[in-house]
């Protein structure tokens, strides 16, 4: 079957760094990505990774080894706005998207 | 361009309702999604249209029917739904569907509950 497994929940201090991790069983892999997506709002896109590596947007970073099935999301400086669920989503061999659960993350003063 | 937009926000309905959700976006984008989310779940995939054709349907009940018009337009007809089916529906649009790196961008969503 396919499996992406993130942690349900993570709480952080504002100006601080969290790591949001990601591990994923898949059928064949396309690629990954994370969005953000705050309560009662739609899903915004954050990253994409198809590569091993880092990709670094900002505050923001994405990480992935395919070879691990695992990927991490890495926030610094964190903001009161960055309060809100991040869901990691693999495409498979079949360029289906298949999503983890989401990880609440909550931004402490 | 870079919106999707969806109409109405919010809809309240009875199980002996029809109504209909709307979804339109002008990026040129040619492949439209229905996706159906409950409360601290993700998204689950209902409908996929690539170039105005239906191509997957993820046994989605009959008492929704999907139409693309056009390769703007994605609509979304409702009869007899139950309780269960009060959700958020977000509507997407990506480039392609057929595509690693298929960026979906999303609408802000209709709340839809059913009485």
């Amino acid at each position: 079957g396919q499996n992406i497994d993130q942690p349900t929940e993570m709480t952080a201090t504002e100006g601080a760094i969290v790591q949001i991790n990601c591990t994923y069983q898949t059928s064949g892999f396309n690629g990954l990505f994370w969005y953000q997506q705050h309560a009662g709002e739609a899903p915004t896109f954050l990253s994409y990774n198809v590569l091993d590596g880092l990709e670094e947007k900002g505050r923001f970073s994405s990480f992935l080894s395919r070879s691990k099935g695992y990927s991490y999301l890495l926030l610094k400086e964190l903001q009161m706005k960055d309060s809100a669920s991040y869901l990691c989503a693999v495409t498979d061999s079949n360029y289906q998207l298949i999503w983890g659960a989401g990880t609440k993350l909550i931004i402490k003063p | 361009d870079t919106e999707v937009t969806q109409t109405p926000k919010h809809l309240v309905m009875g199980m002996t309702n029809k109504k209909s959700l709307k979804c339109e976006q002008h990026m040129g984008h040619r492949a439209m999604y229905w996706y159906k989310q409950k409360a601290k779940k993700p998204p689950e995939l209902m409908f996929v249209y690539s170039y105005e054709k239906l191509s997957i349907n993820e046994s989605v009940p009959s008492r929704f029917s999907p139409e693309c018009p056009n390769s703007s337009l994605l609509n979304l007809h409702l009869h007899a739904l139950q309780p269960e089916d009060s959700a958020l529906y977000l509507c997407a649009s990506s480039q392609e569907s057929s595509s690693g790196a298929n960026v979906l961008t999303f609408g802000a969503g209709s709340r839809l509950t059913v009485l």
